[in-house]
């Protein structure tokens, strides 16, 4: 079966920094792009960040550029978010998400339970 | 970036009835668009992609149809766990991006 266990959320200072963990298990994690979806609370879901298969080819929404780092571990069967210069609005679960096999950037057919992140002094 | 505007907010219907959801993109998305549910305290899981393709182990109540930029996602009868919020997502171009979300609830 499949599972991504996304680990690493808190709360942290604004300006501060957290480093999110997922951990892939019951399929060929090198074979997929995978994505980091964040939702802060009551409202809709954003898309954060996606990388291939081999850690290329990353891109990120705007708010989150030069702040954030999408990166994976293959032999790990980990994808990771390190997360600097946080700021209030980055306030959110963040998901873990794998992009359907053959796909570059989505559609998302396997979720984690997400992470919560709080940013707040 | 393509912005997705999803109507209505919220319906409210009644088990058995369909539901008929609806996505529109600021720009043709061609058919690149995904529908995902949402349910209470539980992660998105994928319906739709590729505007009709349903994905694996979902029901046939489930449907998605349109093009360019406007799109509906079906659920032919609603079951008691359909109950839920339910958001379109493009690929077409990075970003990436969903729409608002339609709740549908209980009448």
């Amino acid at each position: 079966e499949v599972h991504l266990v996304e680990s690493g959320g808190g709360l942290v200072q604004p300006g501060g920094s957290l480093r999110l963990s997922c951990a892939a298990s019951g399929f060929n994690f090198g074979t997929h792009c995978m994505s980091w979806v964040r939702q802060a609370p009551g409202k809709g879901l954003e898309w954060v960040a996606n990388i291939k298969q081999d850690g290329s080819g990353i891109f990120y929404v705007d708010s989150v550029k030069g702040r954030f780092t999408i990166s994976r571990d293959n032999a790990k069967n980990s994808l990771y978010l390190q997360m600097n210069s946080l700021r209030a609005e980055d306030t959110a679960a963040y998901y873990c998400a794998r992009v359907l096999v053959d796909y570059i950037s989505t559609p998302f057919d396997c979720w984690g339970q997400g992470t919560l992140v709080t940013v707040s002094s | 970036e393509i912005v997705l505007t999803q109507s209505p907010a919220t319906l409210s219907l009644s088990p058995g009835e369909g539901a008929t959801l609806s996505c529109r993109a600021s720009q043709s998305v061609t058919n690149n668009l995904a529908w995902y549910q949402q349910r209470p305290g539980q992660a998105p899981r994928l319906l739709i992609y590729d505007t009709s393709k349903r994905a694996t182990g979902i029901p046939a109540r489930f449907s998605g149809s349109g093009s360019g930029t406007d799109f509906t996602l079906t659920i032919s009868s609603l079951e008691p766990e359909d109950f839920a919020v339910y958001y379109c997502q493009q690929r077409r171009e990075w970003p990436l991006t969903f729409g608002g979300g339609t709740k549908v609830e209980i009448k």
